[in-house]
């Protein structure tokens, strides 16, 4: 199974901040590599998939890279609407397997 | 618009069963792979399991295997997860999502685009 560990798991910053994110992977791997947002009581929802392809309709503000093991999720300039939770995901092979999430709060 | 919509949740005893469903509309059902995902309260994201197009293939994770079964009615556009011998580690808003294959799906260039609201199963005597 690849695991996946998301560093910091919890983090506060303040609206105009850049954020960065970061997701490892127990096994190298390239492309397969997804970022999705959740707000409480919601559903999540893509926002980078193939490491750096941004969804459409996700603001250009998220950016994402990375390649073997470790993948970056990039917020360039923090709005008041991007404090939520973040998930990377792989889906290179099966099981698949999401990192335990990253708290965004606001400072 | 297109939608997924589940049903079926409620609370349950430990060992008993539930049938949830997930109800789609707005686009071409019977051409997407789909998947199960649940979050357990306060917690992370965890894949249940997929089924393919025609279900001819489905895969879990190893928690669930022998216990949880995915089927689908592509003409019903509805996806079905049958839950057996609930356990209290079971309890979880589970999600249907969609896997949009965004180049070779099979060599793991696809992503959940879609996914309904969620449907909480509570496993509890």
């Amino acid at each position: 199974d690849i695991q996946m560990t998301q560093s910091p798991s919890s983090l506060s910053a303040s609206v105009g901040d850049r954020v960065t994110i970061t997701c490892r992977a127990s096994q190298s791997f390239s492309g397969s590599l997804n970022w999705y947002q959740q707000k409480p009581g919601k559903a999540p929802k893509v926002l980078i998939y193939a490491t750096s392809i941004l969804q459409s309709g996700v603001p250009s503000r998220f950016s994402g890279s990375g390649s073997g093991t470790d993948f970056t999720l990039t917020i360039s300039s923090l709005q008041p609407e991007d404090f939520a939770t973040y998930y990377c995901q792989q889906s290179r092979s099966l099981p698949i397997t999401f990192g335990q999430g990253t708290r965004l709060e606001i400072k | 618009e297109v939608h997924l919509v589940e049903s079926g949740g409620g609370l349950v005893q430990p060992g008993g069963s539930l049938r949830l469903a997930c109800a789609a509309s707005g686009f071409t059902f019977s051409t997407y792979w789909m998947s199960w995902v649940r979050q357990a309260p306060g917690k992370g994201l965890e894949w249940v399991g997929n089924i393919k197009q025609d279900g001819s293939a489905k895969y879990y994770v190893d928690s669930v295997k022998g216990r949880f079964t995915i089927s689908r009615d592509n003409a019903k556009n509805s996806l079905y997860l049958q839950i057996n011998s609930l356990r209290a580690e079971d309890t979880a808003v589970y999600y249907c999502a969609r896997v949009f294959c965004s180049g070779n799906c099979y060599s793991g260039e696809w992503h959940f685009d879609l996914w309904g609201r969620g449907t909480l199963v509570t496993v509890s005597s």
